[in-house]
């Protein structure tokens, strides 16, 4: 079965400086998806990123880049220029791509980040 | 295009009672998963389900739980004589037909027993 380990429960970041969150995960399998998603204290799951096992480049979105690297099974996620309106829970979560099976997302426990002003 | 909407967003039940969640899927949407957070946890997997067939309830508990998406309606889950164990949120979460697609999530529903 799936994995997914989120080391920091809590970190904190100065506005408009950079972090970094960090996600590892364990499988067997050789095709899946990978996601940052950003829970805000409104409880919403909102989907920051994704990334495709099969493709090297990293995907970034705006402010958010990841580094994945899937020889070492690390996926973590990068926050450039950190807002205010960054500071929620973020979950790294797997998905299989193999298809006939689940699409059920596997989730770490997250990472309550912390936005100072 | 409304988003995935549940309802209640609260839902207060003594034990004993029956708890029951709706999940009205994103227009278009015929797929529907949902997954239970506990306290200071990642969201845990619980049923796929697509209309009228449940695919993969491989974290369904065995008893007390069940879960539906018939064809006119939302999907409901179920909790028979909750717990206090049963205390969570519980977000519902669709996407349309077809592999590759994005899954959107509702804002869950927060289930306190007393």
């Amino acid at each position: 079965a799936q994995t997914v380990t989120q080391s920091q429960p809590e970190m904190s970041v100065q506005e408009a400086e950079t972090v970094t969150l960090s996600c590892t995960y364990d499988t067997s399998e050789s095709d899946y998806y990978l996601f940052w998603y950003k829970q805000p204290p409104s409880r919403q799951m909102i989907l920051v990123i994704r990334q495709e096992a099969y493709k090297q480049q990293n995907a970034t979105e705006n402010r958010f880049s990841v580094n994945f690297q899937k020889a070492a099974k690390s996926f973590s996620l990068k926050i450039s220029d950190s807002q205010l309106g960054d500071a929620a829970m973020y979950f790294c979560a797997y998905r299989s791509d193999n298809q006939g099976g689940s699409e059920k997302l596997v989730f770490g426990k997250g990472t309550k980040l912390t936005v100072n002003p | 295009n409304a988003g995935v909407m549940q309802n209640p967003r609260h839902l207060v039940r003594r034990r004993g009672q029956e708890a029951r969640l709706r999940c009205s899927p994103m227009k278009g949407h015929s797929h529907v998963y949902w997954y239970r957070q506990l306290p200071e946890e990642g969201l845990k997997f619980m049923v796929y389900l697509q209309k009228e067939n449940i695919i993969d309830e491989s974290g369904m508990p065995k008893e007390r739980f069940s879960a539906e998406f018939p064809k006119e309606g939302p999907s409901i889950l179920r909790i028979q004589q909750v717990v206090r164990g049963d205390s969570a949120a519980y977000f519902c979460a669709s996407s349309p037909a077809g592999w590759h697609t994005e899954a959107f999530f509702g804002q869950g529903t927060r289930l306190t027993v007393v």
